[in-house]
């Protein structure tokens, strides 16, 4: 079976400080994609960051940057700079090639920041 | 360009009743998905469309159903409803249909069944 756990349910940060989400998967796919998206409490799913296996550089988007490591099958978020607006569900997702459009996701991280 | 739009945000039904939501994806975009979202299962897939054709089915009941019309708006189908039904319905547009895609959500739809 193909997971994403992501093992914090819940992380705080202080305003302008910095933030790591942890995320494992598994598969036996070797290629696939890997996705970090934010739900704010009005609930619309949003996508922070996106990362395609065979890059080995770790994408980043202004104040977010992940790190992928493809062996370990973790692929980590980075909130640098924490902003209130921050302040959401962080869901880890991945899709395999075969699959289409068919997302994985793990079980969310809370994030609470503090100003 | 207009978001991934669904209709209606909420809805309360009872028990054996059915019920059907709609999804107008963005612009151009040819491929539609559905995921339930729960406080205890987390966000799980239902099933995807592309082109009118279902391509991906997740692991629910055959009381989940769904359609895509020609101009890719999609409808999803809960027939004989159970308590165990109530939760947000969010579903994803994406252009090409291909693992390429990045999928862009909507609001959701929060389905409550008493």
């Amino acid at each position: 079976a193909q997971t994403v756990t992501q093992s914090q349910p819940e992380m705080s940060v202080q305003e302008a400080e910095t933030v790591t989400l942890s995320c494992t998967y598994d598969t036996s796919e070797s290629d696939y994609y890997l996705f970090w998206y934010k739900q704010p409490p009005s609930r619309q799913m949003i996508l922070v960051i996106r990362q395609e296996a065979y890059k080995q550089q770790n994408a980043t988007e202004n104040r977010f940057s992940v790190n992928f490591q493809k062996a370990a099958k973790s692929f980590s978020l980075k909130i640098s700079d924490s902003q209130l607006g921050d302040a959401a569900m962080y869901f880890c997702a991945y899709k395999i090639k075969a699959a289409g459009n068919k997302l994985t996701f793990g079980g969310g991280t809370r994030v609470l920041v503090k100003p | 360009k207009a978001g991934v739009t669904q209709t209606p945000r909420y809805l309360i039904k009872t028990r054996g009743q059915q019920v059907t939501l709609s999804c107008s994806p963005i612009s151009g975009h040819r491929s539609v998905s559905w995921y339930q979202q729960t406080p205890g299962q987390g966000l799980q897939f239902l099933f995807e469309y592309f082109s009118e054709t279902q391509r991906n089915k997740g692991n629910f009941p055959g009381r989940f159903s769904g359609r895509q019309f020609s101009n890719s708006r999609s409808e999803m189908n809960v027939s004989t409803l159970e308590l165990g039904d109530s939760a947000l319905y969010l579903c994803a547009s994406g252009y090409s249909g291909g693992s390429t895609d990045t999928q862009y959500f909507g609001p959701g739809t929060r389905l409550t069944v008493l």
